[in-house]
């Protein structure tokens, strides 16, 4: 099984840069995906983790440590549009392509 | 661009009805997978399909099947409708190419049943 663990809800001012955390315990380790999904929409790919270290990506940025079991997106220069809930999924199992998402963390972005 | 549709954005049915829930992609992805999302749950995997006639369970597999007769249309089934299943329903696709297993969602079917 998997164990995925990130914030419930966090709130950052406009222009700010905040970071969201996850850490997870899986077996078969192979990858992990962070997923955008606004209120009352589908979740959308935001990046993709494989090896330790930072990508990035525009304003959006993800950091993954294999050995720690911890990924973070880093997301600067917010803007209102920013406010959403962010998923972590880590995907399980060499050959497996089955991501489990987590409960999410519901980012506000506040003026 | 991926597209992956579902069938409708809203439904409400009734307890004991059998309920039918479609979803299509356009991208020729070999994989398919069924969520459910509920508050405080989050996105939690019914059923997925490596491919075509192929079908697996999820965590949570009970009283929901699936149907996949086409690559690209992948179909899951409520054959008794019970309130507990008032949910948002997703659907989505990706490829089975090493490297991304990105998955691409459709919009969603919010199910309510009475």
């Amino acid at each position: 099984g998997q164990n995925i663990d990130q914030p419930t809800e966090m709130t950052a001012t406009e222009g700010a840069i905040v970071q969201i955390n996850c850490t997870y315990q899986t077996s078969g380790f192979n990858g992990l995906f962070w997923y955008q999904q606004h209120a009352g929409e589908a979740p959308t790919f935001l990046s993709y983790n494989v090896l330790d270290g930072l990508e990035e990506k525009g304003r959006f940025s993800s950091f993954l440590s294999r050995s720690k079991g911890y990924s973070y997106l880093l997301l600067k220069e917010l803007q209102m549009k920013d406010s959403a809930s962010y998923l972590c999924a880590p995907v399980s199992g060499a050959g497996s392509y089955q991501l489990t998402f987590g409960k999410g963390t519901k980012l506000s972005v506040i003026p | 661009d991926v597209k992956v549709t579902q069938s409708s954005r809203y439904l409400v049915k009734r307890t004991g009805e059998k309920v039918f829930l479609e979803c299509v992609q356009d991208m020729d992805h070999e994989n398919m997978f069924w969520y459910r999302q509920d508050p405080g749950l989050g996105l939690r995997l019914i059923y997925f399909s490596y491919d075509v006639k192929m079908k697996e369970k999820g965590d949570i597999p009970e009283g929901y099947s699936v149907s996949r007769e086409k690559k690209e249309r992948f179909s899951l089934i409520l054959e008794s409708a019970s309130t507990s299943q008032t949910s948002m329903y997703l659907c989505a696709s990706s490829s089975r190419d090493r490297g991304t297993d990105t998955q691409y969602f459709g919009p969603g079917t919010r199910l309510t049943v009475l």
